[in-house]
């Protein structure tokens, strides 16, 4: 079956990056384009881009542009997401996801707070 | 960039109907989804391109489209409906959330 797990939760200051990884297996990864959303704590989904497994392209909300990476390790079917310059309000949960035509796919999530 | 617009809440009374609107300018030229999430759960979809429903999910969901709008249905809410409902479309393989709805089954 589809699965997307992606990395555990984690912890940084202020300032720091982090890189969150997305797993994939049960489907062919270059198949569709993976995109990561964000949720901060009670509130709703954030759409931060999206990777192009296949080329390594990628697309920024301009929100983040400046901010943050895409990447992809085609051989592990494994994405990566990377944010730098963390700040509070970064605190959030990061989901790994693709939709298909009738479908949608989502990872369970990885919180990462920011706090000092 | 394109935005949509969702009501921030809605109720309803167990067995009733309720709507939730979705507005936005990109819904004229591409699909609308719903999502549910519950509290402490990954999204789970409802509804795709605009009005119909993946496997497993309850006859009860339906969606409709017209125009820059589309509506989530929900015939008959039961109270394990009680969450929040985003709207999503995509234009280019961006996406766009609409800021979500809270549906309480009072």
């Amino acid at each position: 079956q589809v699965q997307l797990v992606q990395s555990g939760a984690e912890v940084k200051k202020p300032g720091a990056s982090v890189k969150v990884s997305c797993k994939a297996s049960g489907y062919t990864f270059t198949g569709y384009y993976l995109h990561w959303v964000r949720q901060a704590p009670g509130q709703g989904l954030e759409w931060m881009g999206w990777l192009n497994p296949t080329t390594g392209g990628t697309n920024f909300a301009q929100k983040f542009q400046g901010r943050v990476t895409m990447t992809r390790d085609t051989s592990i079917s494994t994405a990566y997401m990377g944010l730098t310059r963390l700040r509070p309000d970064d605190t959030a949960i990061y989901y790994c996801a693709f939709n298909t035509g009738t479908t949608n796919y989502w990872g369970q999530g990885t919180l990462i707070t920011v706090s000092s | 960039s394109h935005e949509l617009t969702q009501p921030s809440s809605v109720s309803v009374f167990p067995g009733q109907t309720v709507r939730i609107t979705c507005s936005g300018d990109v819904l004229a030229e591409r699909y609308g989804r719903w999502f549910q999430q519950k509290p402490g759960q990954v999204p789970l979809l409802v509804i795709y391109q605009d009005s119909e429903r993946p496997s497993g999910i309850p006859e009860r969901f339906s969606g409709s489209s017209s125009g820059t709008t589309v509506t989530l249905i929900i015939s008959g809410a039961q109270v394990e409906d009680e969450a929040d409902y985003y709207c999503y479309s995509a234009a280019d393989n961006n996406w766009v959330f609409g800021g979500g709805t809270k549906l309480t089954v009072l």
